[in-house]
């Protein structure tokens, strides 16, 4: 699976967008991006996913670069709610279909 | 459909004691999964079931783990002869593709603490 790379860590302000980048420079055709989300002591929450094009739904947009080699999660309105380590991951679906977590990126939304 | 249920939720245990964690997953989902989440680590996994068949296992899942899913429903993830290094929570999955993608859905987990 493609090696993604995210920031430790950003805030943003309740109300703004937040725009949380990955890379994943190694990314080939058939790989999906998926984006998960882990508030405190809950399990992953599945955000959306995408392969080459733009993706929107009720939670979130993701925008993927034309290359392919990074995408940006972008929370339109971000709550206090939102707070929570965001989880970029590049995986191929397949037979084989688990997804590998790295430490991702941890949001924080201020007042 | 409620989701994903894990139960417990919270167990403490001794060292050397066996302990068991049952998931029922969301009951048309076929591939089941178990991962693995100690503090500030992303989850790890350790093995996935497609029905009632074990496809993969993580080198992570010693000989003390076991993992079942006998009539391709709900799993149980049993741990034997505990070790303090064992504490984490265990997370359960089940998966369904949307848009030609395997998307998981989560339980809450169940804490393990060792003392």
């Amino acid at each position: 699976d493609a090696k993604t790379t995210q920031p430790t860590s950003m805030d943003c302000a309740e109300g703004r967008a937040a725009n949380l980048p990955c890379n994943h420079s190694t990314i080939s055709g058939n790989e999906y991006v998926y984006w998960y989300r882990q508030i405190h002591s809950q399990g992953p929450q599945y955000i959306i996913h995408g392969l080459k094009n733009n993706e929107t739904n009720e939670m979130a947009s993701l925008i993927i670069t034309e290359d392919r080699k990074s995408s940006t999660l972008i929370l339109p309105h971000a709550t206090l709610r939102d707070t929570a380590v965001y989880y970029c991951i590049v995986r191929y679906t397949g037979a084989n279909s688990k997804l590998t977590f790295g430490k991702g990126i941890t949001l924080s939304v201020r007042p | 459909d409620t989701g994903v249920s894990q139960d417990p939720r919270h167990k403490i245990t001794k060292r050397g004691q066996n302990v068991t964690f049952r998931c029922d997953p969301i009951s048309e989902h076929n591939r089941l999964y178990w991962y693995r989440q100690t503090l500030g680590q992303g989850p790890e996994f350790l093995t996935y079931f497609q029905n009632e068949a074990q496809l993969e296992k993580s080198r992570l899942l010693s000989d003390r783990f076991s993992a079942e899913r006998p009539k391709g429903s709900f799993s149980t993830l049993e741990i034997q002869r505990t070790e303090q290094g064992d504490s984490a929570m265990y997370l359960c999955a089940s998966s369904q593709r949307v848009s030609g993608a395997n998307v998981l859905t989560f339980g809450a987990g169940s804490r393990l603490t060792v003392l």
